[in-house]
């Protein structure tokens, strides 16, 4: 069965703090791999998209790094400000038109 | 601007009151699908279609409808709903199918809905 697993659950970060998110999968087979950032109440909204080939993407303060190997991918976010609390979802594309999630990392930024 | 509409944001409603909400993209895409979102269990999907008049089930598809008549417009209606149907839904669109290129998925805003 297909399945993303992301660490932590969630964090708190002090503002202007580095942090790293974590997204295991073990979709096959596996053609790309998406970060999403969903504020409060709203819906996703694309951070990055990483295919088999690239191993690291940035988006502003945001990096993302992918280990096709392992099967592992992290979402690192710099300089956090208070407009990154959010939830982050990791997305793994399987077979037959279906998108498996992650259950999301909630990160609060605190000032 | 390119964007998924829903509506409404927010709806209360009784226990076995039919309820359509709504889903309209304005880009064109050929799949669209349905998910509810319920706390610690990430976004699960009800329906999807892949174009019009080609609809499939999704991993919670029980107690849900959908219908495709036109390309733009991918409504789920609840004939019966019941609270555990309570939930945050998120209608998607994207114009790559497969999912295998650098095409985004673009999400509409949510609807709330509870069941009492």
């Amino acid at each position: 069965k297909n399945q993303v697993e992301q660490s932590p659950q969630s964090l708190i970060i002090l503002e202007g703090k580095n942090c790293t998110l974590q997204c295991n999968y073990t979709v096959s087979p596996f053609s790309n791999l998406r970060w999403y950032k969903q504020d409060t109440g709203r819906g996703p909204v694309s951070l990055t998209i990483m295919t088999f080939s690239e191993n690291t993407k940035s988006n502003g303060r945001y990096t993302a790094t992918l280990d096709a190997d392992t099967k592992q991918s992290s979402l690192h976010i710099t300089a956090s400000q208070l407009s990154d609390s959010a939830s982050y979802i990791c997305v793994v594309p399987g077979g037959s038109y279906k998108l498996s999630f992650g259950a999301g990392t909630t990160v609060t930024v605190r000032a | 601007e390119a964007q998924v509409t829903q509506n409404p944001r927010y709806l209360i409603t009784v226990t076995g009151k039919k309820l359509t909400v709504t889903c309209s993209q304005n880009m064109n895409h050929e799949y669209m699908s349905w998910y509810r979102q319920d706390p610690g269990l990430g976004l699960r999907q009800i329906y999807y279609s892949m174009n019009v008049e080609v609809t499939d089930k999704g991993d919670v598809p029980e107690g849900y409808k959908v219908s495709r008549k036109e390309k733009r417009n991918f409504p789920l209606i609840l004939e019966s709903p019941s609270p555990n149907q309570t939930s945050l839904y998120f209608c998607a669109s994207t114009q790559g199918a497969g999912f295998s290129g650098g095409d985004g998925y673009t999400f509409g805003s949510g609807t709330r809905l509870t069941v009492v």
